[in-house]
């Protein structure tokens, strides 16, 4: 049963460019978090999905960013214009249903450098 | 979710248990406790969680106080590979989703040989 796969693992955009992220979830799980990770700093959750819809994104950043999850493909996680400041490591989790006593299972991150 | 207080670092030797504490003294009647790592800048992950009782996996012990205020990660053999910042983080079901979860700032472990 292969884990949470998230890709591409490193990612380079110049200043303005757009990036996407992606994330596929483990088999059978329909819920899907980001979270990103700043340099020196701690994991802020970002945005919680269902397919196709939008649970939770109060930690979303009011502009440029946007997270969909679409009833086939993976999670996509769009950063438009992006600026230096957006230079992270992004990791996705998934865990089979909305409920705090099961456990979100993390992938490997997408490590974005912006220049 | 309630608040938790971890210490900064810890040391253990290799061989040893490793007893890792953590105060949620404002957690409430319906939230767990979890226990994540996360080994350099590698993806977290999951080592247990619990409500009330104490569980027990392949990879450690968790021990929750009986008033739940506090709790301790053990890992009863410890190695170099679990050299990692470990995250102890309550989480309650907030009834329009289950909310993402909120890592402070964890405990830094570090094995020695």
């Amino acid at each position: 049963n292969a884990g949470v796969m998230q890709n591409p693992r490193h990612l380079v955009r110049r200043r303005g460019q757009e990036a996407r992220l992606r994330c596929s979830p483990m088999k059978g799980h329909s819920h899907v978090y980001w979270y990103r990770q700043l340099p020196e700093e701690g994991l802020k959750f970002m945005v919680y999905l269902q397919k196709e819809n939008i649970i939770d994104e109060s930690g979303m950043p009011k502009e440029r960013f946007s997270a969909e999850f679409p009833k086939e493909g993976p999670s996509i996680l769009r950063i438009q214009q992006v600026v230096r400041g957006d230079s992270a490591a992004y990791f996705c989790a998934s865990s089979p249903r909305q409920n705090p006593s099961d456990e979100q299972y993390f992938g490997p991150g997408t490590r974005l450098t912006v220049t | 979710d309630a608040k938790t207080t971890q210490p900064t670092s810890m040391d253990c030797a290799e061989g040893r248990a490793a007893n890792l504490p953590c105060n949620h003294s404002t957690i409430s009647g319906n939230e767990y406790v979890y226990w994540y790592r996360q080994i350099h800048s590698q993806g977290p992950q999951y080592i247990i969680h619990g409500l009330k009782n104490n569980e027990t996996n392949e990879m450690a012990s968790l021990i929750i106080t009986e008033d739940r205020k506090s709790s301790t990660l053990i890992l009863p053999h410890a190695t170099l590979r679990d050299t990692a910042v470990y995250y102890c983080i309550v989480r309650a079901y907030s009834g329009g989703g289950a909310d993402g979860l909120t890592f402070g700032k964890g405990t830094h472990l570090i094995i020695q040989p």
